[in-house]
């Protein structure tokens, strides 16, 4: 398998521009997690999926945000307007909840993005 | 809510043993996990616990005490390329799929 696959891997935009995250989980994963990093916050859950399902979007900042996952192999994430502040490595990671042992999660490769 | 602790930064030489640790307080709790995460990439599963005890895998060791709410991730033998931040994080409190990570110990391996 290829792994968590996201795309862009890098995203340089300007403030109030749409920008669109991409994520295609690992084939047979059930739930699927959208993190943002930076060095002041961490690593931050914004929100997860089970099923395609939103189940908790509890950290997903602000309207500005929106997470859809239409089919089990795809999912983006959304911001609009973008502001200087969003700006962070954006991972996406997926985990097989049915698994026998460890319902660990696997993160793709991150998006980096740059909001000036 | 999930309130994970962690040491900042920790530094250590080549071919020694490091013990970082990592106490948190949850409603709820499903498991505990480490990432292994090296500047640029993204974080890699090292370990679960679930039950209390000592689990091992190779150099790598994890420990968990659930009544103390405290674990922690041994490394022996290190190399230069242990060097990376290593996080802790807690599968559960009031949404039990839900993973909480901590703030991440950035380990330093000097020669």
């Amino acid at each position: 398998d290829a792994g968590v696959i996201q795309s862009p891997r890098h995203e340089v935009t300007e403030m109030g521009q749409e920008v669109t995250l991409r994520c295609k989980p690992i084939s047979g994963h059930n739930s699927l997690f959208w993190y943002r990093q930076t060095m002041m916050r961490g690593l931050e859950l914004l929100i997860y999926f089970n099923n395609n399902v939103p189940i908790d979007d509890s950290g997903m900042p602000e309207d500005r945000f929106s997470a859809k996952m239409p089919n089990a192999s795809f999912s983006t994430l959304k911001i609009q307007p973008s502001e200087p502040r969003d700006s962070a490595v954006y991972f996406c990671a997926s985990r097989d909840d049915r698994a026998v042992y460890a319902d660990t999660q696997y993160f793709g490769p991150g998006t980096r993005l740059t909001v000036l | 809510g999930q309130n994970i602790d962690q040491p900042t930064e920790m530094t250590a030489t080549e071919g020694a043993i490091v013990q970082i640790n990592c106490t948190y307080q949850t409603s709820g709790f499903n498991g505990l996990f480490w990432y292994q995460q090296h500047a640029g990439e993204a974080p890699t599963f090292l370990s679960y616990n679930v039950l209390d005890g000592l689990e091992e895998k190779g150099r790598f060791s994890s420990f968990l005490s659930r009544s103390k709410g405290y674990s922690y991730l041994l490394l022996k033998e290190l190399q230069m390329k242990d060097s990376a931040s290593y996080l802790c994080a807690v599968k559960g409190g009031t949404n039990a799929g839900k993973s909480t990570f901590g703030d991440g110990t950035t380990l330093t391996v000097k020669p």
